[in-house]
């Protein structure tokens, strides 16, 4: 049962350093997702990527933070210099080449605690 | 610019009674999709409707039943005889349906918070 796959569940940074989330998606799907989630709020999307491509990242924010799907292995978002406000649930999602319905299947998140 | 709103910020029933969680959304797309999720406590996102804007019929799905007015932009969501299994928080979300790049973009309301008492 080879779904959305996201490690580490939980994290744990102080501030200053860097963390870096990965992401598999379900096999064969070539398309994915992150989103974060603030504490108490909805998902908001961040960066949506195609092998070693990145289509979307207007959720990004300008500084820090960067993702990647290299051709092989999992996809990395990765946080330089965390701070405080960093603390939120990353998900990550994958969706088929030809997925147009726009069902996402979303991995069970990575909670990223920064002191 | 896209939109979701869901009012109600927490919901606290009793087991066995009826629920509906609202949903209200913008968009200046003649064709999009709503979507419902389902987050439990444990944490991760369910996936329970999709519907597409051309698609007003409303669905049942066991005890889940989904209400969707184009005229109030609307896609409600209706848990009959609630179970405290029920529990969790409830998202809706909008898409934009001219695919490409948009298509795994989801907006996503704020969440209503579901609690069933036993």
């Amino acid at each position: 049962n080879a779904g959305v796959m996201q490690n580490p569940r939980h994290l744990v940074r102080r501030r200053g350093q860097e963390a870096r989330l990965r992401c598999s998606p379900v096999k064969g799907h070539s398309h994915v997702y992150w989103y974060r989630q603030l504490p108490e709020e909805g998902l908001k999307f961040m960066v949506y990527l195609q092998k070693e491509n990145i289509i979307d990242e207007s959720g990004m924010p300008k500084e820090r933070f960067s993702a990647e799907f290299p051709k092989e292995g999992p996809s990395i978002l990765r946080i330089q210099q965390v701070v405080r406000g960093d603390s939120a649930a990353y998900f990550c999602a994958s969706s088929p080449p030809n997925g147009n319905t726009g069902e996402l299947f979303f991995g069970e998140g990575s909670r990223l605690t920064v002191l | 610019a896209q939109k979701v709103t869901q009012a109600q910020t927490e919901i606290s029933v009793v087991e066995k009674e009826d629920v509906t969680l609202d949903c209200v959304y913008e968009t200046r797309d003649t064709t999009y999709y709503l979507f419902w999720y389902k987050q439990p406590p444990s944490g991760e996102l369910v996936f329970l409707i999709r519907r597409n804007s051309f698609d007003e019929q409303n669905e049942i799905s066991g005890r889940y039943s989904w209400n969707f007015q184009k005229s109030t932009s609307s896609f409600n969501f209706t848990i009959t005889a609630s179970q405290v299994v029920d529990s969790a928080v409830y998202f809706c979300a909008l898409r934009r349906g001219a695919g490409g790049t948009s298509y795994g973009k989801l907006t996503f309301g704020q969440g209503t918070i579901l609690t069933v008492h036993p």
